[in-house]
């Protein structure tokens, strides 16, 4: 079945420092998805990115698609303490599996003052 | 975007029971399904629930272990059965479709089961 691999596990950083987190699906993706879920909470949805090649930004974070729509990666600028949390990517394939999400391991922000 | 009201949030239960968990959106939505979360982990899907009709289970997980009800649009339950400590765990709820960009989350069901 599709498997979808998220590194890093963990990264801490000094809040100030960039931060990036890459997603990799064994399968080719109709969509990519990220979603951030702060501790104790529940995941949210940041973006969908559906074109080979697509990059979208939201303020301080970059979100990419790569062009054979297999991998993601997202990057924040300049991090601060209000990114903690954990980053998790989500693949979407098409046929069957319609509608289903696919989700990565997960990266553990962890921004230090 | 549409609002999910998940419920309960959290339950201690005795093994060998059964819990319901009802997930109710504010508006009409397309697709459904229900995650299972491990503490740290990454989401696990248990099953799309379909309107009027059977759900349609991930490997691993059974009816009759995880039964799911959607009788309209807006609203589904999950119910885990014959619980174990096992089961322990976070369920949640997600919807897309209608007016939900992306996949909207309930605030989760924190099981455990002693």
């Amino acid at each position: 079945g599709q498997q979808v691999m998220q590194i890093p596990q963990y990264q801490h950083v000094q809040e100030g420092e960039d931060f990036t987190t890459y997603c990799n699906s064994s399968t080719t993706l109709s969509n990519i998805q990220w979603y951030k879920q702060r501790p104790g909470g529940h995941p949210v949805f940041l973006i969908q990115l559906v074109k080979s090649g697509e990059v979208k930004k939201q303020k301080r974070l970059t979100f990419q698609f790569g062009e054979a729509k297999k991998n993601s990666s997202l990057h924040i600028t300049a991090t601060q303490t209000t990114d903690v949390g954990t980053y998790f990517c989500a693949g979407q394939a098409g046929g069957t599996s319609y509608g289903k999400l696919t989700f990565g391991q997960g990266t553990i922000l962890t921004v230090h003052p | 975007s549409a609002v999910i009201s998940q419920k309960p949030s959290r339950d201690i239960c005795q093994r060998g029971t059964s819990l319901t968990i009802q997930c109710q959106v504010d508006s009409q939505v397309t697709m459904m399904f229900w995650y299972r979360q491990q503490p740290g982990q990454s989401l696990t899907l248990i099953a799309t629930a379909n309107q009027g009709s059977e759900a349609t289970y991930e490997s691993g997980f059974v009816i009759d272990k995880f039964p799911i009800s959607r009788p309209n649009l807006t609203f589904s339950t999950l119910t885990v059965s014959n619980m174990s400590p096992e089961d322990s765990s976070i369920y949640l709820c997600s919807v897309t479709g209608g007016r939900v960009h992306g996949y909207t989350f309930g605030s989760g069901t924190r099981l455990t089961v002693v």
